[in-house]
């Protein structure tokens, strides 16, 4: 269906390493957006995919849309302590919806 | 420019109360969505307003509704409270709306005792 499942749930790694995660679906997907959430606040958007292939970097940060168009994943490399928080993919599905779908997210803890 | 704003950011209601938040979008964004966001169900979709109609709307009870003004700045309704809607309300503003880049503002925490 229109759901995203998106994975890991949440993530304990140590300040430097790499941290990748990822959204996946049964159907296709038009758009994929990833955001991330700091307590007490609302999601922040991060990157935006609107081409199946896609790959864009925003910073540290390095997402893509899957070829197939049913996932997308998010890479973060040399993670620091204030990468902390929750990351959600969204996307808006195929067969004209409109309607942004958000995965349950990834909470990532940096251990310094 | 300034961000999407909410007011207020917390709220206290008793069930069987109906309350009113507001947002106002990004400026020269006509697009409002309205999202409720709790741990058990996450972030679900409840409605999109575009240039004062509403465009989208998600699968929750008509006692939740919303309207946008001319200005673009938007309210949600929600009457009869239910323990359930408690929750943090987030609205997200975008300049053409639909599947285009939304940005999202603070929130509303809405508790219902």
């Amino acid at each position: 269906g229109q759901q995203l499942n998106q994975s890991p749930q949440s993530m304990f790694i140590q300040e430097g390493e790499d941290v990748s995660m990822n959204c996946t679906s049964s159907s296709i997907f038009n758009t994929w957006l990833w955001y991330k959430q700091e307590p007490g606040e609302g999601p922040v958007l991060l990157i935006a995919l609107y081409k199946a292939g896609e790959l864009t970097s925003n910073g540290r940060l390095t997402a893509q849309f899957g070829i197939t168009r049913k996932d997308s994943f998010l890479n973060i490399s040399a993670s620091i302590p204030s990468d902390v928080g929750i990351y959600f993919c969204a996307g808006t599905p195929g067969g004209g919806s409109e309607k942004l779908v958000f995965g349950k997210g990834t909470k990532l803890t940096v251990n310094p | 420019k300034a961000g999407v704003t909410q007011t207020p950011r917390y709220l206290i209601k008793t069930r069987g109360q109906q309350v009113t938040l507001s947002c106002s979008p990004i400026s020269g964004h006509r697009s409002v969505s309205w999202y409720q966001q709790t741990p058990g169900q996450g972030l679900q979709f409840l409605f999109e307003y575009f240039s004062e109609t509403q465009r989208n709307k998600g699968n929750f009870p008509g006692r939740f509704s919303g309207r946008q003004f001319s200005n673009s700045r938007s309210e949600m309704n929600v009457s009869t409270l239910e323990l359930g809607d408690s929750a943090l309300y987030l609205c997200a503003s975008s300049l053409r709306g639909g599947a285009a880049e939304q940005y999202f503002g603070p929130g509303t925490r809405l508790t219902v005792t």
